[in-house]
């Protein structure tokens, strides 16, 4: 079965650089989730997309943005990278049904900040 | 807002041996409950998950888990524990009409032989 794709799988970038992760949900599912992974703990939700809007923000910082397109894929743009931001990103999707629906993670990005 | 706590930190258990996980949740009302797993450097896997009905849950790999509203748990639960289960768990909760999931600090399980 087709899953969540995201690219690239590893990043390495210079502080105060700019990053763009990608994130192809399963086909047919129209919500997407980010949450970052920092070095030994538990996934921390970012933010959700629900048909190219969001639906849901958590604790992402002003210098991340993200958005969802037309074909429900979606990027997560980085800027002013900061030492801190090393980390596993996970995007997930699902399909809506109302509220909390079972989530499908990609298998990450890990970006390294140095 | 809901959280979760899962106790334990690391768990080693005998190839063979039974394992239980613990996880607590805290919401006012019946949450949404999962658990995935990830490997060292993977994703994260789901297992299974509780959303209503049947309070002990079957999952993939053998796994099963039980909702106990009175306890406020979803202890994660397997009878005999393979080489490949080495890896860290995670219980996750979600609210109804809410879109995120918080997740635990993750539990790691290291098999021995």
């Amino acid at each position: 079965a087709a899953g969540v794709i995201q690219s690239p799988r590893h990043l390495i970038k210079e502080k105060r650089e700019t990053a763009t992760l990608k994130c192809y949900p399963i086909p047919r599912h129209d919500t997407v989730y980010w949450y970052q992974q920092g070095p030994g703990q538990d996934p921390q939700f970012l933010i959700s997309f629900y048909e190219k809007m969001q639906s849901d923000k958590g604790s992402i910082p002003d210098r991340f943005s993200a958005q969802q397109f037309s074909d429900y894929h979606s990027e997560l743009n980085m800027s002013s990278l900061e030492l801190g931001d090393s980390a596993l990103y996970f995007c997930a999707s699902s399909l809506y049904g109302g509220g909390v629906e079972t989530q499908y993670f990609g298998p990450g990005t890990r970006l390294l900040v140095l | 807002a809901q959280s979760v706590t899962q106790p334990d930190i690391h768990i080693t258990v005998s190839e063979g041996a039974s394992l239980e996980l613990r996880c607590n949740y805290s919401y006012g009302a019946t949450p949404y409950l999962f658990w995935y797993v990830q490997s060292p450097g993977q994703g994260l896997q789901l297992l299974l998950k509780y959303f209503s009905g049947d309070t002990l849950v079957q999952g993939i790999k053998g796994f099963e888990a039980e909702f106990k509203r009175s306890q406020s748990s979803f202890n994660l639960r397997k009878p005999s524990v393979h080489w490949s289960d080495a890896a860290e768990y995670f219980c996750a909760v979600g609210a109804p009409n809410d879109y995120k999931l918080s997740f635990g600090a993750g539990t790691t399980v290291t098999v021995r032989a």
